[in-house]
């Protein structure tokens, strides 16, 4: 079963603004989740991650926001920009039963001019 | 430092064949996982390998094999190919004490 949700298969937002991707997880052991950015016939690109005991973390453009109660985190970018068109997927590891990551199906995003 | 590479890039078979996959991860990181992208079934976990050793499987069948050599390098092999193994492989390379996983550019598998 699908242990990792993204609810939304697409979303289209204009340069500039906000681009809000997100992600449900149904397994309570998962305490380290994963961004990651990927082009058609290329491998996953990291763009950040969180821990289970942290309820935000930023890297420039991006933030990471999780919320442990409600099994949700998402994936704030601003300001989008063109070169953010890619499928994102949110992936989450439990450290407790290995390193294994569980992927949700992705979100393409389209940025445009 | 390289990042993770994998040979070959592309590559063609027929059913009931066998495949050898190699995946050389980061400088310095022992943890090596594999995994299978398809349209249907997303981004999947097969291995994982740690000093030679597999530490975790997914789950797939016993046709998908791995190992890890002394030098961290890894290979995955698929015998006996179906249809349904057509997929991108991914190859994953982690440092010892962090969770960050980083991918490889994949070898794209194609059975005909």
């Amino acid at each position: 079963d699908q242990q990792v949700k993204q609810n939304s298969p697409s979303l289209s937002v204009q340069e500039g603004r906000i681009s809000i991707l997100n992600c449900d997880y149904t397994n309570s052991m998962f305490d380290y989740f994963l961004w990651y950015k990927k082009y058609p016939a290329e491998g996953p690109t990291f763009l950040i991650s969180i821990s289970s005991i942290k309820d935000k973390n930023e890297d420039g453009r991006f933030t990471v926001f999780l919320n442990k109660s409600a099994k949700h985190l998402s994936l704030h970018i601003v300001p989008s920009q063109p070169g953010d068109s890619a499928v994102y997927f949110c992936a989450a590891t439990s450290s407790n039963s290995g390193y294994a990551l569980n992927f949700g199906k992705g979100t393409s995003l389209l940025v445009t001019p | 430092k390289a990042g993770v590479t994998q040979t070959p890039r592309y590559l063609i078979k027929t059913r009931g064949q066998q495949v050898t996959l190699s995946c050389s991860p980061i400088s310095g990181h022992r943890s090596v996982s594999w995994y299978q992208q398809t349209p249907g079934q997303g981004l999947q976990f097969l291995f994982e390998y740690f000093s030679e050793t597999q530490r975790n499987k997914g789950n797939f069948p016993g046709r998908f094999s791995g190992r890890q050599f002394s030098n961290s390098r890894s290979e995955m092999n698929v015998s006996t190919l179906e249809l349904g193994d057509s997929a991108l492989y991914l190859c994953a390379s982690r440092a010892d004490v962090l969770n960050t996983q980083y991918f490889g550019p994949g070898t794209r598998l194609t059975v005909l």
